[in-house]
């Protein structure tokens, strides 16, 4: 079992929808959760950050941890074609962070 | 201020050779971490460094090896290019390893 499962995908959505992308984690260790998104063939850019169950939002987004469930989540509200990308979960236990595989979102004009 | 910065952007190599991939660390910024992104999957953690000294590594073989300067740019280095080897190479700064990371933009290296 991965320590870190995210589905893949792909996830397309009309313009303006709001958008839901998830992860489960395994290990209960792991202190920061972080999703970052990923446009082809760039490296992955942070988008949101947090260390604490509950919710932390920022513009359009809006980041959820469940540490009870272990299950973290993304939300994209009003989404835009410029969205389409590679969304990935990311969870940090001391020095080594661990990725899950990338959800691929295509957001349709 | 400049972000993660990673040279070269391409490379080509056949099997067997060795390469030398480079990073320089945001302004700041101790901590280096290396990751291998293969297709379709998410980046996989090969190294941090933290203040010269390997803080962690990866399960990664030895022929893949880093180093960290006194400046906090960063070698990856791996010997014996095998074709599985071919992926964007990442390189990530943090202020101290255990925190938000932000990356390059990557070197995509293919080996024939």
């Amino acid at each position: 079992q991965k320590e870190v499962e995210q589905d893949p995908g792909p996830l397309s959505v009309p313009e303006g929808a709001i958008v839901s992308l998830n992860c489960t984690y395994s290990n209960s260790a792991f202190q920061y959760f972080m999703w970052y998104r990923q446009y082809s063939r760039k490296g992955p850019e942070l988008l949101m950050y947090t260390y604490s169950s509950g919710n932390k939002e920022d513009g359009r987004f809006t980041a959820q941890v469940d540490k009870s469930s272990k299950y973290i989540s993304l939300f994209i509200r009003d989404s835009q074609p410029s969205d389409s990308a590679t969304y990935l979960c990311a969870m940090n236990r001391g020095f080594k962070t661990i990725f899950g595989a990338g959800t691929r979102l295509f957001v349709k004009a | 201020d400049a972000g993660v910065t990673q040279s070269p952007t391409h490379l080509i190599k056949t099997r067997g050779q060795h390469v030398t991939l480079r990073c320089s660390p945001i302004s700041g910024h101790k901590s280096v971490s290396w990751y291998q992104q293969v297709l379709g999957q998410g980046p996989q953690f090969i190294f941090q460094y933290y203040e010269k000294e390997e803080r962690g590594r990866g399960n990664f073989p030895d022929r893949f090896s880093a180093r960290q300067f006194p400046n906090y740019s960063s070698e990856l280095n791996v010997n014996a290019l095998l074709l599985g080897d071919s992926a964007l190479y990442l390189c990530a700064s943090s202020s101290d390893g255990q925190e938000t990371q932000y990356f390059g933009p990557g070197t995509r290296l293919l080996v024939l």
